[in-house]
């Protein structure tokens, strides 16, 4: 079975830039989620989707930070501008959840990590 | 909203002495509880998870939890450290999504 795929693996850019990554999740997943995780910190939830729907973004900075998930699979995750405190390890992870239970793991990626400099 | 306080960010031990890595929580609703490690410039792996029925959870690597409910507790043990063992390791706690806590660092000296 392949595992949650996130691209790129690294990326510098600017502050003010704008830079994207995207993740394509375990075959079947319905549940899909977006942490961004600073260095020495645990991962800090910035998106929750079930299928192509939100179901929790209460900590996605919505002024520079946009996600979506098109027909349910693959998704994208925006920074536009970015600042310096955005440079941190993006993870994607997916679940099967289909019904919405929480009690099944979650599949992480290996993460994109940003530094804005 | 749950949370998870994770009790020492770094933790020392030695080649095969005892591992306790402490996490409590919070929750509105019984939880689900889980514990992951990761490795350096790797992403998060599944040790073991905690949903219902029985309170000591197995996992790998020879690693086991054990839920309890009175202490909003969730600890990781090991009975014997191995160099590989070596890594930060991560408590999350799920009730509407998943929260994590700040993670411990484990150094396993020979």
């Amino acid at each position: 079975e392949a595992g949650v795929a996130q691209s790129p693996r690294y990326k510098i850019i600017e502050k003010r830039q704008s830079v994207a990554f995207w993740c394509n999740p375990i075959s079947g997943h319905a549940t899909l989620y977006w942490y961004q995780q600073i260095l020495g910190q645990g991962p800090k939830l910035l998106i929750q989707f079930q299928n192509n729907g939100v179901v929790d973004d209460s900590q996605l900075p919505k002024d520079r930070f946009s996600a979506e998930r098109l027909k349910g699979v693959d998704s994208t995750l925006k920074i536009q501008p970015a600042k310096l405190e955005d440079s941190a390890v993006y993870l994607c992870a997916s679940s099967s959840t289909r019904t919405g239970a929480m009690n099944t793991e979650a599949f992480f990626g290996q993460g994109t990590r940003l530094t804005v400099v | 909203a749950q949370s998870v306080t994770q009790l020492g960010s770094h933790v020392s031990v030695s080649e095969g002495a005892l591992v306790l890595l402490r996490c409590n929580y919070s929750s509105s609703v019984p939880p689900y509880l889980f514990w992951y490690v990761q490795y350096p410039n790797q992403g998060l792996q599944l040790l073991l998870k905690y949903t219902t029925g029985a309170t000591l959870v197995k996992g790998i690597n020879g690693f086991e939890a054990e839920f309890k409910k009175s202490e909003t507790s969730f600890h990781l043990t090991k009975p014997s450290a191995h160099m590989s063992d070596a890594a930060e390791y991560f408590c999350a706690v799920v009730d509407n999504d998943m929260r994590f806590g700040a993670g411990t660092r484990l150094t396993v000296k020979p």
